[in-house]
């Protein structure tokens, strides 16, 4: 059963970049054939994809958030991260990993982690 | 984007009760609609994907129908872990989007 766990900091600064690790356990991501997502949950709003990566080079964007965001995978520490840049306040969300055979839906989550943007 | 909507926003229900929620799609995704159950402070829990098949350890009162623009989730009987909030998901196009959610609280 794959586990997801998501770290980072807590508190982000305008216009700064926010960076989130997902760490995978039970399963490989340079062996597994899963998708590795994230996906995030303002105060109050429903959940938005933000985008997903395959160890296959496959990736794709939530075109909304245009160039800001980006998804890396990290086979040597078995992780797999998020960097979007030039926050706002409107980027404060609870942020998830999420994980499954199809890129389109999420069978393995993680907790969540929640960032604020404030200066 | 295709906007999902849900309704209600909110259902009151006794426990062993059944319910059924509604997920509208501003256009057809086929059957490509999936369902997550959230519960307060948790990750979302995938349900039903491909509008009718369950997920693997999702018990049998669950049970997903339909497709193009118009789909229903329904639970047969009501137990308490199933008081949270329910959303749709179009899987279909991208970029993939959610319903608002419907709240299910005990009556």
């Amino acid at each position: 059963q794959v586990q997801l766990q998501e770290s980072g900091p807590g508190l982000v600064k305008p216009s700064e970049t926010l960076s989130l690790t997902c760490s995978v356990s039970a399963v490989s991501v340079s062996i597994s054939t899963d998708y590795w997502s994230w996906v995030r949950q303002p105060p109050g709003k429903e959940l938005e994809w933000l985008g997903y990566i395959h160890k296959n080079g496959d990736s794709n964007y939530n075109p909304s958030l245009k160039s800001r965001v980006t998804i890396s995978l990290d086979t040597s520490k078995n992780q797999f991260s998020l960097k979007l840049s030039s926050v706002t306040v409107a980027d404060t969300a609870v942020y998830y990993c999420a994980a499954d055979s199809a890129p389109n839906r999420y069978f393995h989550w993680g907790q969540g982690t929640r960032v604020t943007v404030s200066s | 984007e295709i906007v999902m909507t849900q309704s209600p926003a909110t259902l009151s229900v006794s426990p062993g009760e059944g319910v059924t929620l509604s997920c509208r799609a501003s256009q057809s995704v086929g059957n490509n609609l999936a369902w997550y159950r959230q519960k307060p402070g948790q990750a979302p829990r995938l349900l039903i994907y491909a509008a009718s098949a369950r997920a693997i350890g999702i018990p049998a009162r669950f049970s997903g129908s339909g497709s193009g623009t118009d789909f229903t989730l329904t639970i047969s009987s009501l137990q308490s872990e199933d008081f949270a909030v329910y959303y749709c998901q179009q899987h279909n196009i991208w970029p993939l989007t959610f319903g608002g959610g419907t709240k299910v609280e005990i009556k």
